[in-house]
């Protein structure tokens, strides 16, 4: 299918686990992203990549890696996970540098219990 | 410090009428302005967008403004209809501004009523 998928659409996790949320895009876009959205806080950036090998932190960086070998996967790690990181977390594409929309995908629901 | 402000969490709309959704921003170097649109257990999806260099883009029922200004957008939805309902963001970013994510408000659920 063409588009940007994340998997899983849900996850539950135990405190400590490390847990991988993938993505993966077939429109070849330069640009990914990661965003958790919270309750009251919106959509935040975690992390963001401008091609493969090449990321960068976000607003909200702390306890995730990212990695990007190939343009259409960029995986989010949380490398032990913990109740605060509970949350919603969405992926996007983007084409091009600023100036054009970016791509969301449908969202993994991440509960660490 | 938050760079883009929605401070309508919420706003209930009759269907027919406009409905009209703020935004302020406070980072200058913003250039490119969108909203993106959210239903429940979906993704955002993009609705539409301005240029800094720009102060109107119309597509549709859909009209942003953009008052540079006053640091200040707004997307207008006329007529208003029971679909519009769902949680709208405002989105902003910036040429070479550093991170290259958009910034988003904390979106305002539209509530359309029959």
């Amino acid at each position: 299918d063409a588009g940007i998928t994340q998997s899983p659409r849900y996850k539950i996790t135990e405190t400590g686990r490390q847990v991988t949320l993938m993505c993966h895009q077939t429109w070849s876009h330069s640009y990914m992203f990661w965003y958790r959205q919270d309750l009251g806080h919106g959509l935040r950036l975690i992390y963001y990549s401008a091609a493969a090998d090449i990321t960068d932190k976000g607003e909200v960086p702390d306890g995730y890696v990212v990695s990007r070998s190939k343009t259409e996967n960029f995986p989010l790690t949380l490398e032990s996970a913990t109740r605060s990181q509970t949350s919603v977390y969405f992926c996007a594409s983007r084409g091009g540098r600023v100036g054009t929309e970016a791509f969301f995908g449908q969202g993994t629901r991440l509960t660490v219990v | 410090d938050q760079q883009v402000k929605q401070n309508s969490p919420s706003l209930s709309v009759q269907e027919g009428r406009i409905s009209i959704l703020n935004c302020d921003y406070t980072n200058s170097m913003f250039d490119y302005f969108l909203w993106y649109k959210k239903y429940p257990a979906e993704g955002p999806t993009f609705l539409i967008s301005i240029s800094s260099i720009k102060d109107k883009n119309e597509d549709g029922r859909f009209t942003v403004f953009l008052n540079k200004s006053a640091k200040h957008l707004s997307l207008h939805i006329v007529p208003s209809q029971p679909g519009d309902s769902a949680v709208y963001f405002c989105a902003a970013s910036a040429v070479g501004g550093g991170a290259d994510g958009l910034t988003f408000g904390k979106g305002t659920h539209l509530i359309i009523q029959p």
